[in-house]
């Protein structure tokens, strides 16, 4: 069974700081997906990577795929009180086998 | 957005009563998954489906089960629901296999 393990679970910082959130596996995936998570709504995609090493911004987010596609890291700069939610990484191989989740990163941005 | 709907988005029900929540589609996506989420669990597969009538289960299947007879409609059947099933149920779809999800809004299901 393959494995996403996401830390920190819990983050609660002060508006203007940087963060890095990190998911973790001893598996390889062909690609892997960030989701953010707002009370009350389903998760939305923010990026996908897929080559190992690749980065990928997203404003103030920045997105890295680690070298041998076993893990991720999300680091968001200056951080404000819109980023608050939880976020989820997501791995996926091939074909019909559906996306692994890791149990996400629940962000408090304080004003 | 994606044309995803859930329905009930809220429901209260008794031990021992059958469930069924619906997953309502307008993509014309082939895949559509049931997930739940709870607290230190995170989101978990219950069933999934690649097509018509194509359906397998996912980590936490047991007690439920799942239909799919037309694309656009995916049910999720609690037979006899338990307040372990109390939950935060999603529906999601996506269009191709490497393609992202597409996550409803969610039901907010209470077993007592």
């Amino acid at each position: 069974t393959q494995l996403l393990e996401q830390s920190p679970q819990f983050l609660s910082i002060q508006e203007g700081e940087n963060l890095t959130v990190y998911c973790n596996s001893s598996s390889v995936f062909s690609s892997l997906q960030w989701y953010r998570q707002e009370p009350g709504e389903g998760p939305v995609l923010l990026v996908t990577v897929v080559t190992g090493g690749e980065v990928k911004k997203l404003k103030r987010l920045t997105f890295q795929f680690g070298d041998a596609r076993k893990d991720s890291s999300l680091h968001i700069t200056a951080a404000q009180p819109g980023d608050t939610g939880l976020y989820l990484c997501a791995g996926f191989n091939s074909g019909n086998t559906p996306l692994v989740f890791g149990k996400g990163t629940r962000l408090s941005v304080i004003a | 957005d994606a044309g995803i709907t859930q329905s009930p988005r809220h429901k209260v029900t008794e031990t021992g009563t059958p469930v069924t929540l619906r997953c309502h589609q307008t993509e014309n996506h082939r895949y559509m998954y049931w997930y739940r989420q709870d607290p230190g669990h995170g989101l978990r597969l219950i069933h999934y489906s690649y097509g018509v009538k194509d359906t397998d289960k996912g980590e936490v299947s047991d007690g439920y089960s799942v239909s799919r007879s037309k694309t656009e409609d995916f049910l999720l059947t609690l037979e006899s629901a338990t307040s372990s099933q109390t939950s935060v149920y999603f529906c999601a779809i996506k269009g191709t296999t490497n393609e992202k999800l597409f996550f409803g809004s969610g039901t907010q299901l209470s077993v007592l």
